[in-house]
C-alpha cells in the first residue's frame, strides 16, 4: 500500500509560536485529509485537501500533489492545539476507499 | 444529528472471549470504516464497507469480522479475543470516498484483552 510519512514526530512550542507539519506520501492520491486527535482521543477532521491551499482561521494547509507532499501550518499556537496531527491519504490508483494514515506529529503547546 | 456513535466506550475481555463493537451513523453515509489505533501509532484499516451488503478487508483484518445489513450500522465482531487485539477502535463514515468527502469519526472504543 501507499506509504505515508509525517515529520517531525514530536514538536514542543511556546504559546504564540508558529509551526509547519509535513506529510510525504509515496504515490499519487485521490484524497488527502488532515486530522487533529485531541488529548481525549477524539479525531477531528481539519482539512480535505488533495491539492491546492485552504485556510481555516489560524490553520492552513497546502498540498503539492505532483511532488507528493502536504503541509499543515499552525499560526499563533494555543494550548488547545496540543494533541496529535494525522495525515491520511487514499491512493489514486487502486482502491480509493482505503485511507492510509501516517504515524502522526505529536504537538505540545506550553503556556 | 449524532454523527457516528460507538458503543461501548470501554471494555475488558478475557482471552478467548468474543464481543461485538457497535457503530451507527445517522448521516446517510455510504462508506463506513473500522480502524484500530495502537499506542503511539497511526490508524490501521481493519475493514470497510461501500454500502449495505458490501464489505472488504483493509490492512489488518485477521481476527475480525464485519457485516453491513443496513446503511446506518456497521458492527465489528471479535470471535476469539487475543492480547494483540488490545487497542482503541475507531469507526468512521463518509459520503463518498471518490468525491473526497471528509471522514467523520466516532469517539472510539478502548478494548483491553487480558
Amino acid at each position: 500500500g501507499i506509504q505515508v510519512e509525517q515529520s517531525p514526530p514530536d514538536l514542543i512550542l511556546q504559546e504564540g509560536a508558529n509551526s509547519t507539519l509535513r506529510c510525504n506520501f509515496s504515490d499519487s492520491v485521490n484524497n488527502l485529509q488532515w486530522f487533529h486527535q485531541n488529548p481525549w482521543g477524539q479525531l477531528i477532521n481539519l482539512f480535505y485537501i488533495p491539492s491546492g491551499t485552504k485556510q481555516n482561521g489560524r490553520l492552513s494547509a497546502t498540498t503539492v500533489a505532483t511532488e507528493r507532499y502536504s503541509l499543515l501550518y499552525i499560526s499563533s499556537s494555543q494550548t488547545t492545539d496540543s494533541g496529535v496531527y494525522f495525515c491520511a491519504v487514499a491512493p489514486l490508483n487502486g482502491n480509493f476507499n482505503k485511507f492510509y494514515f501516517g504515524s502522526g506529529t505529536k504537538l505540545n503547546v506550553k503556556p | 444529528n449524532a454523527g457516528v456513535t460507538q458503543t461501548p466506550k470501554f471494555r475488558i475481555l478475557k482471552i478467548g472471549q468474543s464481543m461485538t463493537l457497535q457503530c451507527a451513523q445517522d448521516m446517510n453515509h455510504n462508506y463506513m470504516y473500522w480502524y484500530r489505533q495502537d499506542p503511539g501509532m497511526g490508524l490501521k484499516l481493519i475493514y470497510y464497507s461501500v454500502g449495505a451488503g458490501i464489505t472488504d478487508k483493509g490492512e489488518v483484518p485477521n481476527g475480525y469480522n464485519v457485516s453491513r445489513s443496513t446503511t446506518e450500522d456497521f458492527p465489528l465482531r471479535l470471535e476469539l479475543a487475543a492480547p494483540s487485539q488490545t487497542s482503541v477502535y475507531f469507526c468512521a463514515s463518509s459520503y463518498s470516498a471518490q468525491g473526497g468527502s471528509p471522514l467523520h469519526f466516532g469517539n472510539g472504543t478502548r478494548l483491553t484483552v487480558t
